[in-house]
């Protein structure tokens, strides 16, 4: 157990729903990231928030959407996703950025 | 420009028969590098980090990794391999004084323990 809880740990979606993936930390961190991790495919960077600020995004379509409500909180959220988007979506936080990170669990999104 | 290269996608040992990861690094700047485990369907989790202290760093489950300057190298080893070793290891390098968008993850190395 790491500190940084994901949910739900697993979701199946159509291409034309939305949902939402919800990352909680309590470790008292102030960064916190979204990244995901395709098969065969480094883990790739999505989205970084810094004291509630949102300081990165590489480059990811709009079809994924983040929110931070405060600095505990990290919401994904998502609609009409394609195939290609199934992977496994992992949330870390860090005391600053570019600290050591700690993960989620994950959430599998399988996109049908 | 940093990078982090880890030279094996693949390790298979043997249960109790050493454990070598080799990662090779750059960096404009004087980095922190970290070693991550991953376990299937699991998140990631650290297993040791060097940030300008020690250059032999200990972590947990007895691995170890060696900074070496002059090779840009950091590999991870461990003396003798257990079944629960076997999962997706990756390395990691955020150059010193940048923030976590130039964290940069290494492709991971499986590896595999046989009985």
């Amino acid at each position: 157990e790491t500190g940084v809880t994901q949910t739900p740990r697993h979701l199946v979606m159509g291409m034309t729903n939305k949902k939402s993936l919800k990352c909680e930390q309590h470790l008292g961190h102030n960064a916190m990231y979204w990244y995901k991790q395709s098969a065969k495919k480094p883990l790739e960077l999505m989205f970084v928030y810094s004291l509630e600020e949102r300081v990165e995004n590489n480059s990811v379509p709009s079809r994924f959407s983040p929110e931070c409500p405060n600095s505990s909180h990290l919401f994904l959220h998502l609609h009409t996703l394609q195939p290609e988007d199934s992977a496994l979506y992992l949330c870390a936080s860090s005391q600053w950025e570019g600290t050591e990170a700690f993960f989620g669990q994950g959430t599998r999104l399988t996109v049908v | 420009a940093q990078s982090v290269t880890q030279l094996d996608s693949h390790v298979s040992v043997s249960e109790g028969t050493p454990v070598l990861l080799r990662c090779n690094y750059s960096s404009s700047y004087s980095p922190s590098l970290f070693w991550y485990v991953q376990h299937p369907n699991k998140g990631l989790q650290l297993l040791l980090k060097y940030t300008s202290a020690a250059t032999l760093v200990k972590g947990i489950n007895g691995f170890e990794a060696e900074f070496k300057k002059s090779e840009t190298s950091f590999h991870l080893t461990k003396p003798s391999a257990h079944m629960s070793d076997a999962a997706e290891y990756f390395c990691v390098v955020t150059p010193g004084g940048a923030g976590g968008f130039k964290t940069i993850f290494g492709a991971g190395t499986r590896l595999f323990v046989k009985a």
